[in-house]
């Protein structure tokens, strides 16, 4: 099983609003990311869980904030968003994020318009 | 930090023909190089990877070469099918926990 999942696939919300992306794996992975991608672009890095700590925060704003509730699971919350946050946010994982011993396996995404 | 350059940004080939794709990276503790395919609607897909100890590695109809004195790698797609139609990105990794992309080739496999 390669497989991660994300949920929801598609989330419309408005600046207000708080919602949550969740991601899973059950590959045994220690290590897993967020990454936010606009159209025509590459995925830009956003945070990184190895072994469930935060390791990297890419300078993200703080209306994103990532959780890491266990081994397996991958949470961001977002508050207060802007339209230009609407993107494709993907979730990958990797087997250690040390010394690049293993490949990262990603999700199908979640599209998110902010209105 | 890290910096992928990748090229050509679109590339079209004659279905049956051969696609290649080249990328360079800035550091040379980059040691850890990915290939991903992104269709329309979903995330990328790994297809191939080749380490630094390695200068070559092949799976069916795509290969990938490292020249880590010269900071290139490169994707070969032989054979081209009309599935192969999609957008590919090649990636560099330091230590693990980064993975750069580099800005994508969007491939057009024509009929």
């Amino acid at each position: 099983d390669t497989e991660v999942t994300q949920t929801p696939k598609h989330l419309v919300m408005g600046m207000t609003n708080k919602k949550s992306l969740k991601c899973e794996q059950h590959m045994g992975h220690r290590a897993m990311y967020w990454y936010k991608q606009k159209a025509k672009k590459p995925p830009e890095l956003m945070f990184v869980y190895s072994y469930e700590k935060l390791s990297i925060n890419e300078s993200v704003p703080s209306r994103f904030s990532p959780e890491c509730p266990n081994s397996s699971l991958l949470n961001l919350h977002l508050h207060a968003l802007q339209p230009e946050d609407s993107a494709l946010y993907l979730c990958a994982s990797s087997q250690e994020a040390l010394e690049g011993k293993s490949e990262a396996f990603f999700g199908q995404g979640t599209r998110l318009t902010v209105v | 930090g890290e910096n992928v350059e990748q090229h050509p940004s679109t590339l079209s080939v004659q279905e049956g023909d051969s696609a290649v794709i080249k990328c360079t990276y800035s550091d040379s503790a980059s040691n850890y190089f990915p290939w991903y395919k992104q269709e329309l609607g979903k995330g990328p897909q790994l297809i191939i990877d080749i380490r630094s100890n390695v200068g070559e590695k092949k799976d069916q109809r795509i290969a990938v070469t490292l020249n880590k004195t010269a900071k290139h790698f490169s994707l070969h797609i032989t054979e081209t099918q009309p599935e192969d139609s999609a957008v590919y990105f090649c990636a560099a990794s330091i230590m693990g926990d980064k993975i750069i992309f580099g800005k994508g080739t969007r491939l057009h496999i024509l009929p």
